[in-house]
């Protein structure tokens, strides 16, 4: 059974750039939710995929955008980058409703310059 | 507003003290996280609990759903629980998705 990976680790982008960022979900889970964590706070929602669908949607602008694969992987793609997005991003599967929580992974750190 | 508080922000504490970590919230939850980070980011499950105890070791987590409280607590700390202790809480109004707070970070030194 693997974990949640997410790639890649480190990134550094220039304002005004995209990013993609990509988790893949651990076995046997349906749902993946993405949070961002800027330095010294707790994470905050971006968006949930379940079952290819968004469910979910925290206060982002529209440049945050995100999808989920058949296989319940899944990307998230931040548009004309800005200084303020540089922050850890945290992708975490589960399976909807279930008891067991959240699987983490590692954490995307982006830096925008 | 749903919120997540946790008390204190920040715990310095000797080798074998018991420690607890306290984790509020505003509106009725279906469920309850207690995370743990590292530095570098890495965040570990620790419990997922939506009523009573639950024990893991060192560690235990307690929830009162009348109060919106629950503790975390760690037996004869050692330096290497060391971390960011996180509360997160699903509310019942707000989908599946969970909600953070801020974090404790704890400082076990020997």
């Amino acid at each position: 059974e693997t974990g949640v990976t997410q790639s890649p680790t480190h990134l550094i982008k220039t304002r005004g750039q995209q990013v993609t960022l990509r988790c893949s979900s651990q076995s046997g889970h349906n749902t993946v939710s993405w949070y961002q964590q800027a330095l010294g706070q707790g994470p905050q929602f971006i968006f949930q995929y379940y079952r290819e669908e968004k469910n979910g949607r925290g206060n982002f602008p529209p440049r945050f955008s995100g999808l989920q694969f058949p296989n319940y992987s899944s990307e998230l793609n931040v548009n004309a980058l800005e200084l303020d997005d540089s922050a850890l991003y945290l992708c975490a599967s589960s399976v909807f409703g279930g008891s067991e929580g959240y699987t983490f992974g590692s954490g995307t750190r982006l830096t925008v310059v | 507003k749903n919120e997540v508080e946790q008390s204190p922000q920040n715990l310095t504490a000797q080798e074998g003290e018991f420690i607890t970590i306290n984790c509020s919230y505003s509106v009725g939850i279906s469920a309850l996280h207690w995370l743990q980070q590292h530095p570098g980011g890495g965040i570990v499950s620790l419990f997922m609990l939506s009523s009573g105890k639950k024990k893991h070791g060192r560690l235990i987590a307690t929830i009162n759903i009348q109060e919106k409280h629950s503790s975390l607590h760690i037996t004869a700390s050692h330096p290497r629980d060391s971390a960011v202790y996180i509360c997160a809480v699903r509310y019942w109004s707000g989908g599946n998705q969970f909600y953070f707070g801020t974090g404790t970070s704890l400082t076990v030194i020997p």
